[in-house]
């Protein structure tokens, strides 16, 4: 069974620090895994997604991801935080192989301090 | 602009009442989906419909109905039997494809609080 893990239900990091939201993933099949952010009582919004093309993935914003198999991660990163960027965010993952029926993380919150 | 509609975005009920929330998409994907947010729990999954007239239990069903009657509607009706309807409902849809497959789309959002 596919199941995803948000390791963080917090990080707190200064404006122009670089940002790690980790999350793991179980899978008996080759996953797909996206990231997305949510700003308060808004939507879901995809800021990237794997799917075996390459396991370092850019998305929007200047965020980035990579698929590491051999550690069953794909944590979120930026280099530099802005205060934009503080939001929920959550990974998200389904296998392909049959039905796709996605599942998410607990959700991590990033705070962004001046 | 394609997208996913969800109406209202605010709801206030009375205990004892059905609510009925609508989500539409002219994306022309074939899968949807309604979860539920609370504060710390992230997304929990309600229901979903892979095609017209079918749909399945999510993992949180209990209380809630949904029907599928077109391909671009998939409205979530909260029933007087959910114990705790007070959150957040998001509606998604997606392609289904059987490789690697798409992402979800997501609604803004409807709001439900019981009063």
């Amino acid at each position: 069974a596919q199941s995803v893990t948000q390791l963080d239900s917090h990080v707190s990091v200064s404006e122009g620090t670089p940002v790690l939201l980790r999350c793991n993933y179980s899978s008996s099949y080759s996953p797909s895994l996206f990231w997305y952010v949510q700003h308060p009582n808004k939507g879901l919004q995809l800021l990237l997604k794997y799917t075996s093309a390459a396991t370092l993935v850019k998305g929007i914003n200047g965020f980035e991801a990579e698929f590491k198999k051999s550690e069953t991660s794909f944590h979120l990163t930026k280099p530099s935080a802005h205060m934009s960027d503080a939001a929920e965010y959550f990974c998200g993952g389904a296998t392909s192989g049959g039905s796709y029926i996605p599942t998410f993380g607990r959700g991590t919150s990033l705070i962004v301090h001046p | 602009d394609g997208g996913i509609t969800q109406s209202p975005k605010y709801l206030f009920r009375k205990e004892g009442q059905n609510v009925t929330l609508s989500c539409e998409q002219n994306l022309n994907h074939d899968a949807m989906y309604w979860y539920r947010q609370d504060p710390g729990q992230g997304l929990r999954l309600i229901y979903y419909s892979q095609i017209v007239n079918d749909f399945q239990k999510g993992d949180i069903a209990e209380g809630y109905s949904v029907s599928r009657e077109k391909k671009e509607s998939f409205p979530l009706t909260v029933t007087s039997a959910q114990k705790n309807p007070t959150a957040f409902y998001l509606c998604a849809s997606s392609l289904l494809l059987q490789g690697p497959t798409g992402e979800l789309f997501f609604g803004e959002g409807s709001r439900l609080t019981v009063l």
